[in-house]
């Protein structure tokens, strides 16, 4: 099956630090790949949806310039939180679609990243 | 819209009894249909899905759902609960984009 790779897996920054996430489909091209953020014991919360060359759509609420997604190619997003701060901290988690797949609807999710601001 | 709804927060169950995670969908459309895994700080883990095929959908470590269109329900079953099923589960619904369920925190007691 399709997988999708995400870097990295944990990371601690400061605050006031920007820190980068990469996100990339390893055997497949996806041209729209889709942010999460999960906060403890809660569910997962779209953040963003990031079209290969072009700009992403991000859901109500979400800060644009917080959160920068870049999309530059068919196999790789990235999720840039600027300026981080502790309420940052959560689990982000990366999904992909298939386009060339036999569900057109299905995602393929990343193993997320732990991001702790101290 | 496309919605879910799990229908209960947390679950309970003994080792060796039947589990039982409910989940409840809204779409005007023909849902594709997903159940997910996650244990504590790991990433999500597919377990099966439903995509207009067979309505008895059998996944991954004994779990299956069954879609049932007149009472829009997916709920996920397994007859014997095993210690390591102790998680957190998703239940989810995509279009063009994918919502997921609130999550059931399932709780096995040895």
């Amino acid at each position: 099956g399709a997988v999708v790779s995400q870097h990295p897996s944990r990371v601690i920054c400061k605050s006031g630090t920007s820190v980068k996430i990469e996100c990339r489909s390893l055997d497949f091209q996806a041209t729209t790949m889709f942010w999460y953020r999960q906060f403890p014991k809660q569910s997962l919360m779209l953040m963003a949806t990031s079209n290969e060359g072009s700009k992403a759509t991000y859901e109500q609420g979400v800060e644009k310039d917080k959160f920068l997604i870049n999309h530059a190619s068919l196999t790789l997003s990235t999720l840039t939180v600027t300026s981080a701060h502790p309420e940052d901290s959560s689990f982000y988690i990366c999904s992909a679609r298939d386009p060339g797949g036999g569900s057109s609807y299905e995602q393929y999710f990343g193993p997320g990243t732990r991001l702790t601001v101290t | 819209a496309q919605s879910v709804t799990q229908l209960d927060s947390h679950v309970s169950v003994s080792e060796g009894t039947p589990v039982l995670l409910r989940c409840n969908y809204s779409s005007s459309y023909s849902p594709s249909l997903f159940w997910y895994v996650q244990h504590p700080n790991k990433g999500l883990q597919l377990l099966l899905k439903y995509t207009s095929a067979a309505t008895l959908v059998k996944g991954i470590n004994g779990f299956e759902a069954e879609f049932k269109k007149s009472e829009t329900s997916f709920h996920l079953t397994k007859p014997s609960a095993h210690m390591s099923d102790a998680a957190e589960y998703f239940c989810g619904i995509s279009g063009n984009q994918f919502y997921f369920g609130t999550g059931t925190s399932l709780t096995v007691i040895p």
